[in-house]
């Protein structure tokens, strides 16, 4: 079974822009979780989706948001773009209900640069 | 709120040196336990978990062991190799009521032959 696939791979925006990155689950996972994590640190949590609703929100601004399809794809939007933005955007998927002890198993990650 | 602390890096050994990571936590309730690594350019993989106290989780000679009266989940290895080499983040997932994880910082390993 193929993991956890993101797309693009890298963008180059500037500042003031809007950008959409997008994330497909493990085949079976309903659960897609979106995570920042920006150079030398670790990936801090954005939002959960669960069953195409939002189950759970990080410490992020409004400028952040995403949405879940029926076929449980995620996408991420971020609009106006600031310098530190800039950062490696993660996505996880896992099989467990909401708040279950679920395992997050992650792809390899959209690396976003704001110029 | 929930938090994870890891020892500051880089961790710089020789090849069949002995590893441990230290990684403490600070959480209400019972949370679950995970060691993640990541590989130069790439994403997180799990290495390995524990979901209750005394739990010891293991995979490819990594070992932790969910220490609830300490708050640690310290992560070891017997004999590293250069492929090791990479940033180690521990997290944990609490009660929340959705899917979060909370990770500490990071510590980069380096093993040189």
């Amino acid at each position: 079974d193929a993991g956890v696939t993101q797309s693009p791979t890298h963008l180059i925006k500037t500042r003031g822009q809007h950008v959409t990155l997008r994330c497909s689950p493990i085949s079976g996972h309903k659960s897609v979780s979106w995570y920042q994590q920006v150079l030398g640190q670790g990936p801090q949590f954005i939002f959960q989706y669960y069953e195409k609703e939002e189950r759970g929100r990080g410490n992020f601004p409004d400028r952040f948001s995403a949405r879940q399809f029926p076929n449980y794809s995620s996408e991420l939007n971020v609009n106006a773009l600031l310098l530190g933005d800039s950062a490696l955007y993660l996505c996880a998927s896992s099989l467990a209900l909401a708040g279950g002890p679920g395992t997050q198993y992650f792809g390899p990650g959209t690396r976003l640069l704001v110029l | 709120g929930d938090s994870v602390t890891q020892m500051e890096g880089p961790v710089t050994l020789s090849e069949e040196a002995f590893l441990t990571i230290n990684c403490t936590y600070t959480a209400t309730g019972y949370p679950s336990l995970f060691w993640y690594v990541q590989y130069p350019g790439e994403g997180l993989q799990l290495l390995l978990k524990a979901t209750k106290a005394d739990d010891k989780g293991s995979n490819k000679g990594f070992e932790a062991t969910y220490r609830k009266e300490t708050t640690s989940f310290h992560l070891e290895k017997g004999s590293v190799q250069v492929s090791d080499s990479a940033v180690y983040f521990c997290a944990l997932s609490g009660d929340t009521g959705f899917q979060k994880l909370v990770f500490g910082t990071g510590t980069r390993l380096l093993v040189s032959p």
